[in-house]
């Protein structure tokens, strides 16, 4: 069926150390996808994307990897703040569809 | 440029009633998405509106039901509410060839 998970729900790390958050996704016919930040009380914030033809793609203190074999996804967080506290998730998308399927989130916690 | 915007943010209303959510989209963007967020999940797809015909649609009741005007925002309408419709209810709009879709703050509905 359509689904998206995540395998930890709670991260804790130390602040300065990188994050590495997880996804496996189950729909192979999906071809985009998206990390998104929401802080308590706010919507969704989109943080990065990639698409199906990409194995990887960096953005500012973030990367995304992609391994279509395995059905994962990942979104890696360096020098992590304690802004990055919150809960992400990760969604994917069958082109022309426009229906984004969520996970249940994983919570960052970050020490100080 | 204005981001994604939400009206009300809280609501209260009584089982059995109906409400209407307002959403406006991001500027330039002529899509708009609707997600239901319960405590603690993931958003779920809820139907897209795009140049104001819907556009997909999640596994949600007839009693779920929109419209998009043709300046591109949208309402999202609940007939007689239930208690489990009591959550966070998302809009996020996108443009163009682009799958990203921009969140607004949300409108909380509680159900009594």
């Amino acid at each position: 069926g359509e689904s998206v998970g995540l395998h930890l729900p709670t991260l804790s790390v130390q602040e300065g150390d990188n994050s590495i958050i997880n996804c496996a996704y189950s729909n192979s016919a999906s071809d985009y996808f998206i990390w998104y930040k929401q802080e308590s009380g706010k919507g969704p914030q989109f943080i990065i994307d990639i698409r199906s033809n990409m194995d990887k793609r960096q953005g500012q203190r973030v990367t995304v990897l992609l391994n279509k074999t395995v059905k994962h996804l990942s979104l890696q967080i360096a020098a992590t703040q304690p802004g990055d506290s919150a809960v992400y998730f990760c969604a994917e998308n069958m082109s022309n569809t426009g229906k984004l399927i969520f996970g249940q989130g994983t919570t960052l916690q970050v020490k100080p | 440029e204005t981001g994604v915007t939400q009206s009300p943010t809280h609501l209260i209303k009584t089982r059995g009633q109906q409400v209407t959510l307002r959403c406006s989209s991001q500027s330039g963007h002529n899509t708009v998405s609707w997600y239901q967020q319960a405590l603690g999940q993931g958003p779920q797809f809820i139907f897209q509106y795009y140049r104001e015909e819907e556009n997909g649609r999640g596994n949600f009741p007839p009693r779920f039901s929109g419209l998009q005007f043709p300046n591109y925002s949208s309402e999202l309408n609940v007939n007689a509410l239930e208690l489990d419709d009591s959550a966070l209810y998302l809009c996020a709009s996108s443009g163009g060839t682009s799958y990203e879709q921009y969140f607004g703050p949300g409108t909380r509905l509680t159900v009594t």
